[in-house]
């Protein structure tokens, strides 16, 4: 049971312009929402992340948007940077669980 | 600024074999985590410690066993590999106190491990 589900395995985005990553959740107790990148051979590293109680938080370049509704949240990147190109994975939390549970991962590439 | 050490950072065990994977962290964070990550997935955690002598299965502790017997290590023991286990392992680290609530965790660089 994927109770995140990011199901873009991957998405291409030219040097300068926007990426957006997207992420789906079924568990309606989720209540705290991340973003990690990853580059090859190194560990996971905390982009940025997302309370319930708001529907948006911005930090530099990255604005990630939560819909509780549609249960749905996504990662803006603008202007993207060739730097950016990693795997970008999702990650839900809920209720002191202390348990972070991951999507798939997107592997975003920035094209020059 | 070593953050959250893993080692070793490649390993090829046979069938049936045992091996410890090592995790330390300087950070002095009272939760500490294992996770495996299979090709085109995301990470499933193995195991986890809320502290010193207390730990607690996740989502997929089959096949492995843990301890933490300091603040700071944080082992993961397989006992008789198979080729189900390889993957890589990432071992994280995140401070936890009531009125930090943000879970950011710290991951070390991942364990490649090859059962044959």
């Amino acid at each position: 049971d994927q109770q995140v589900k990011q199901n873009s395995p991957s998405l291409s985005v030219q040097e300068g312009r926007i990426s957006i990553l997207n992420c789906d959740y079924t568990n309606s107790m989720f209540d705290y929402f991340l973003w990690y990148k990853k580059y090859p051979a190194e560990g996971p590293t905390f982009l940025i992340s997302i309370s319930s109680i708001k529907d948006k938080n911005e930090d530099g370049r990255f604005t990630v948007f939560l819909n509780k509704s549609a249960k749905h949240l996504s990662l803006h990147i603008v202007p993207s940077q060739p730097g950016d190109s990693a795997v970008y994975f999702c990650a839900a939390n809920y209720g002191g669980a202390q348990k972070l549970v991951f999507g798939q991962g997107t592997r975003l590439t920035i094209n020059p | 600024n070593a953050g959250v050490t893993q080692t070793p950072k490649f390993r090829i065990l046979k069938i049936g074999q045992s091996m410890t994977l090592q995790c330390t962290q300087d950070m002095n964070h009272n939760y500490m985590y294992w996770y495996r990550q299979d090709p085109g997935m995301g990470l499933k955690l193995i195991y986890y410690s809320v502290g010193a002598g207390i730990t607690d299965k996740g989502e997929v502790p089959n096949g492995y066993n843990v301890s933490r017997s300091t603040t700071e290590d944080f082992p993961l023991r397989l006992e008789l590999a198979a080729p189900s286990q390889t993957s890589v392992y990432f071992c994280a680290s995140s401070y936890s106190l009531v009125t930090h609530y943000s879970n950011e965790a710290f991951f070390g660089q991942g364990t490649r491990l090859t059962v044959v």
